[in-house]
Formats: structure tokens, sequence, C-alpha cells
């Protein structure tokens, strides 16, 4: 059964580095999405992106976070200068969209420790 | 704002002992309400769909019911391998078409199945 894939599992930097999280959606998916989870926390949305540029973001995303599918399988989320409070449970998602079933497919998530 | 509010936090439950989880939602016109499973440390794990009140759909010991104000999850004679956090998430209408919606989860119901 196809599944998102996102690497590394555990990415560990310092305050101020730059950070980039990579996730490979199901293949014929044409929707993707960014979400956060803070330990204890509710899921958050980050960030959606179809037909090359994003659709919707929240507030969370700001200018030091970026997206892009810089190939026909990748897609991933860029933070340009890490904070303490960037640590989190980074969850890469993909769906079909359209009028029928609009169901997002999570990936098992990235765990991004900032010291 | 859409908002989701998932009731009871925490669920203990013996071995066979049937009960329910419930959601209860506020969103700007309905295009879908979604259940998830999350075990500690992964991603949410697709459950059901349900997109118009009276809807109901079936997986296992699962079964998912919607109104116009909430969402229930009945478990049936619940298995310890049932134990998990369950998420309750709804998507609103498009704003366009093409657009690719946000989820905005509920906190999320933590049950444990007892043997």
């Amino acid at each position: 059964e196809p599944e998102v894939t996102q690497t590394p599992s555990h990415q560990v930097t310092q305050m101020g580095q730059e950070v980039i999280l990579r996730c490979v959606p199901i293949s014929n998916h044409l929707y993707f999405y960014w979400y956060r989870q803070i330990l204890g926390q509710k899921v958050e949305f980050l960030v959606s992106f179809y037909n090359n540029e994003i659709s919707e973001k929240s507030e969370i995303f700001d200018d030091q976070f970026s997206v892009e599918r810089p190939d026909g399988s990748n897609f991933t989320l860029k933070i340009r200068s890490t904070k303490l409070e960037d640590s989190a449970m980074y969850f890469c998602a993909s769906g079909n969209g359209g009028t029928g079933t609009d169901t997002q497919y999570f990936g098992p998530g990235t765990r991004l420790t900032v010291l | 704002e859409d908002q989701v509010t998932q009731s009871p936090e925490a669920l203990r439950l013996q071995e066979g002992e049937s009960s329910s989880l419930n959601c209860s939602y506020t969103v700007s016109g309905l295009r879908g309400l979604f259940w998830y499973r999350q075990d500690p440390g992964k991603g949410p794990e697709f459950l059901f769909t349900l997109y118009s009140a009276g809807e109901e759909k079936e997986k296992e010991r699962l079964k998912a019911t919607l109104t116009k104000k909430e969402s229930f999850l009945h478990i049936t004679a619940p298995k310890p391998e049932d134990s998990a956090t369950y998420l309750c998430a709804v998507q609103a209408e498009e704003i366009s078409s093409g657009s690719a919606r946000q989820l905005t989860f509920g906190s999320g119901t933590q049950l444990t199945v007892l043997p």
C-alpha cells in the first residue's frame, strides 16, 4: 500500500541553523501539506501546496519557513533560522483533493529538536 | 475560525467494554470530518471521512457517525490493541476550485484498553 515517507526521522540542530525536512508524498497525489505537533499539543496546520504554489498558510508559517517541490517526487520544508520553539514533530501529508474523497494521508513525521 | 473540541480527554476501558468518543465542531461550511488514530511518536493514521449529517462509516470495532454539530466514534468490544489517541479533524469548504484546504484538529482522546 502506498504511503508517505519522511526523512530524517529525527533531526537535532543548533538554534539559528537552517534545516530542511524532506517528504515523498504518495505518487499520484496532487495536494501536499505540512503540519506540526508540539509535544502534548494539537496537530497544527502550517502550509498547503497545489499546482506548484502555496494554496494556504497559517500564521505560524512566517518568512522563516519555505516549501518547495524540487522534482516530481519530493516535497520539502525549510526553516531558515531555527528557534527553540520550532522543536516539534513535523508531519507531511498528501491527498488527491478534488470533489471526491479529500482524505489527507500522513507520513511518520520528523522529530526536530532545536538546542 | 474553525474549532474542534474532543471529549473526554482520556478514557480507560476494560477489554470488551464499549464506549463512545465525542467530537464537537464549528466550521464555516463543512467539507468533511475526519477521524484519525495516532500512536505515540507516529503520524496520524486515517480511519474515516464523513461528509454529511446522518452519514455512518464502520471499520472492524469502530463506527463513526455525524450530525450537524458533532461526530461520535463508537468503539464496540475494544481490545488492548485499540489503545491509541483518536483525533478528529474538520475541513472547511473550498475557497476556490482546486485549493488545498487545511485540516483543523481537536486535541484528541487518549484511549487505554486494559486486558
